[in-house]
């Protein structure tokens, strides 16, 4: 079972340069989010979609773009990396209560 | 924002020794999830409690929802090294649209 899926696993980018971290779920479930994980602070919500569509900020959505055209896929685009973007994202699908987790993007921007 | 804290951040044990994590706020959420995550990995959802005063067991491991749905505590009965890992707390906003994570416990059991 594939469950979530994230590309790349570990990325470097300069500064200004824009990316986009892929997320595909194959269980069928329409809740997808982006965190983040920074040392200490646990993760913090970046965007989140309800389904195909329709998408909401979440905590810390500034510097990031999402869109859902589909039920299985939900990028996350940088617009214009900056250093505080260095991190660790993840993207999961699921439930409100049962959240499924890929096993993350290690982003480094220099 | 609704904000979890969890105590302690670090905690290092002896193997056979019991513990206990807290994961407080001063929110009220409509459920509450504990996650483990290891090195590399995404974290695995390891219970979710819905009801105030909820007890929920998992093997050595006894998760509590406080009766007024604002805090939860992990107890683990003599520890493993297998149990070493990072302990996330997750609280479900009443709209049930947003999961709020606490900073984490990072637990080292010693064999």
């Amino acid at each position: 079972n594939a469950g979530v899926t994230q590309t790349p696993k570990f990325q470097v980018l300069k500064t200004g340069q824009s990316m986009t971290l892929q997320c595909a779920q194959d269980m069928n479930h329409e809740y997808m989010s982006w965190y983040r994980q920074d040392p200490g602070m646990g993760l913090r919500l970046i965007h989140y979609s309800v389904g195909a569509g329709i998408t909401d900020q979440g905590e810390v959505p500034n510097g990031y773009n999402v869109s859902r055209s589909t039920t299985e896929d939900f990028p996350l685009r940088l617009l214009s990396a900056a250093p505080s973007q260095t991190s660790v994202y993840f993207c999961a699908s699921g439930r409100y209560t049962e959240a499924f987790f890929g096993q993350g993007t290690r982003l480094t921007v220099v | 924002t609704q904000l979890l804290e969890q105590s302690p951040q670090f905690l290092s044990i002896q193997e056979g020794e019991n513990l206990t994590v807290y994961c407080n706020s001063s929110s009220v959420f409509s459920s509450l999830q504990w996650y483990r995550q290891e090195p590399g990995e995404g974290p695995v959802l390891l219970v979710t409690v819905v009801t105030g005063g909820e007890v929920k067991k998992l093997k050595r491991l006894t998760f509590q929802f406080g009766d007024a749905r604002k805090d939860s505590s992990l107890h683990i009965t003599a520890a493993q090294p297998g149990d070493t890992g990072l302990y996330l707390c997750a609280g479900t906003n009443n709209a049930g649209n947003m999961l709020t994570f606490g900073g984490g416990t990072r637990l080292m059991v010693k064999p």
